[in-house]
């Protein structure tokens, strides 16, 4: 069935670059994204790939795609302390009506 | 353009009553889904509408039911609360599928919490 795991925690010195890892197990998974979430707060869209993709890049945001390997990565570059959140990879499929969503990346920042 | 916007945000209910919770979608954007949030399940799809039709159903059990009305807005309505309905209900808008349509932007969500 339709899975996407991550790691829970993740923490980085602040100026360091940080990359959040994912796996998802549905080889049809046509759209991927990650999400951001701030205490107390809703999603917020970062950035999203689309299957046929191997990278894109925006601005501090890197996403790496291994289609063969079912592998998504966030690398975020000068990490802040405003970075400090819950990172959400997400996929779904080619109607876009239905996001399968990871348990999510807690992503702290040492000073 | 105004986000998505979700009444309220805060709500407090007893088991065995029902709530109505609403969403605005961004303007223009004709698609709603509505996903639950908690520590324990994450996050799960529980459907989308569209033009006033319900496209795709996630799990959820018959007490969980939405609608969509003419302007987009849409409304999701629990009834005979349980315990285990507290959540962060999220609502998203994403805009018609032939103008790309895979972006979904969520709404600040509704904290449902169930005594």
């Amino acid at each position: 069935g339709e899975d996407v795991e991550q790691s829970l925690f993740l923490s980085v010195r602040e100026g360091d670059s940080s990359v959040i890892n994912c796996t998802y197990t549905d080889s049809s998974s046509t759209y991927l994204y990650w999400y951001k979430q701030e205490p107390g707060a809703g999603l917020q869209l970062l950035t999203y790939i689309f299957s046929n993709m191997d990278m894109k890049q925006d601005q501090r945001l890197t996403v790496l795609l291994n289609k063969k390997d079912k592998h998504l990565s966030l690398r975020i570059a000068d990490t802040q302390t405003g970075d400090s959140a819950i990172y959400f990879c997400a996929v779904s499929y080619s109607s876009a009506s239905k996001i399968i969503f990871g348990s999510g990346t807690r992503l702290s920042i040492r000073p | 353009k105004a986000g998505v916007t979700q009444t309220p945000r805060y709500l407090i209910k007893t088991r065995g009553q029902q709530v109505t919770l609403s969403c605005s979608p961004i303007s223009g954007h004709r698609s709603v889904s509505w996903y639950q949030q908690t520590p324990g399940q994450g996050l799960q799809f529980l459907f989308e509408y569209f033009s006033e039709t319900q496209r795709n159903k996630g799990n959820f059990p018959g007490r969980f039911s939405g609608r969509q009305f003419s302007n987009s807005r849409s409304e999701m309505n629990v009834s005979t609360l349980e315990l285990g309905d507290s959540a962060l209900y999220l609502c998203a808008s994403r805009s018609h599928r032939t103008s790309g349509g895979y972006e979904q932007y969520f709404g600040p969500g509704t904290r449902l919490t169930v005594t």
